[in-house]
């Protein structure tokens, strides 16, 4: 049982390329969620999903996309990276809308 | 809006030595408050749940404590392994299943 896998774990990009962060879970869980983390600033939430199909944007949705064909997998996908968007990037589901969150080990991207 | 103010934003203790942390919040409606443990370079690990005024959780030498307005980690005769960043969220009514995040205590303990 992996719980919520990320890749990859580094990556650094140039300002203005496109990228896909993936995310998948092993635990059945319908609700999933991005989350970036900069000091000072705490998580913040960036898109979620209650289940395959249905995703709604969060507090920092700006220059991201989402997308939930199916339970497992949920990937954030940059369109065009921005230094503002160097971050380190959480991965979460839970299986029903109160109970814990699980994170992923995280995405550390750099953008130049 | 729904906010959470974590307090102190570092806290250095020596082994042994006991303290709390504190998390205060403002949401509508609370459905849960969450604790969270950090290392670095990895995710938050997932510590309580409180989800009314009055309850308590307890795990070996933490303790969480929740009131209306604030909730409180005690840390009990910490050891070096207990450093860490401690991450408290907030489930309210209005925002639906997201999870507001205050920004972490870290805690360093020394031997």
């Amino acid at each position: 049982n992996a719980g919520v896998t990320q890749t990859p774990k580094f990556q650094v990009l140039k300002t203005g390329q496109s990228m896909t962060l993936q995310c998948a879970q092993d635990m059945n869980h319908e609700y999933m969620s991005w989350y970036r983390q900069d000091p000072g600033m705490g998580l913040r939430l960036i898109h979620y999903s209650v289940g395959a199909g249905i995703t709604d944007q969060g507090e920092v949705p700006n220059g991201y996309n989402v997308s939930r064909s199916t339970t497992e997998d949920f990937p954030l996908r940059l369109l065009s990276a921005a230094p503002s968007q160097t971050s380190v990037y959480f991965c979460a589901s839970r299986g029903t809308s109160n109970q814990p969150q699980h994170f992923g080990d995280g995405t550390r991207l750099s953008i130049l | 809006e729904d906010q959470v103010t974590q307090s102190p934003e570092a806290l250095r203790l020596q082994e042994g030595e006991s303290s709390s942390l504190n998390c205060s919040y403002t949401v509508s409606g609370l459905r849960g408050l969450f604790w969270y443990r950090q290392d670095p370079g990895k995710g938050p690990e997932f510590l309580f749940t409180l989800y009314s005024a009055g309850e308590e959780k307890e795990k070996e030498r933490l303790k969480a404590t929740l009131t209306k307005k604030e909730s409180f980690l005690h840390i009990t005769a910490p050891k070096p392994e207990d450093s860490a960043t401690y991450l408290c969220a907030v489930q309210g009514r209005q925002a639906g299943t997201a999870l507001i995040f205050g920004k972490g205590t870290t805690l360093s303990v020394s031997s």
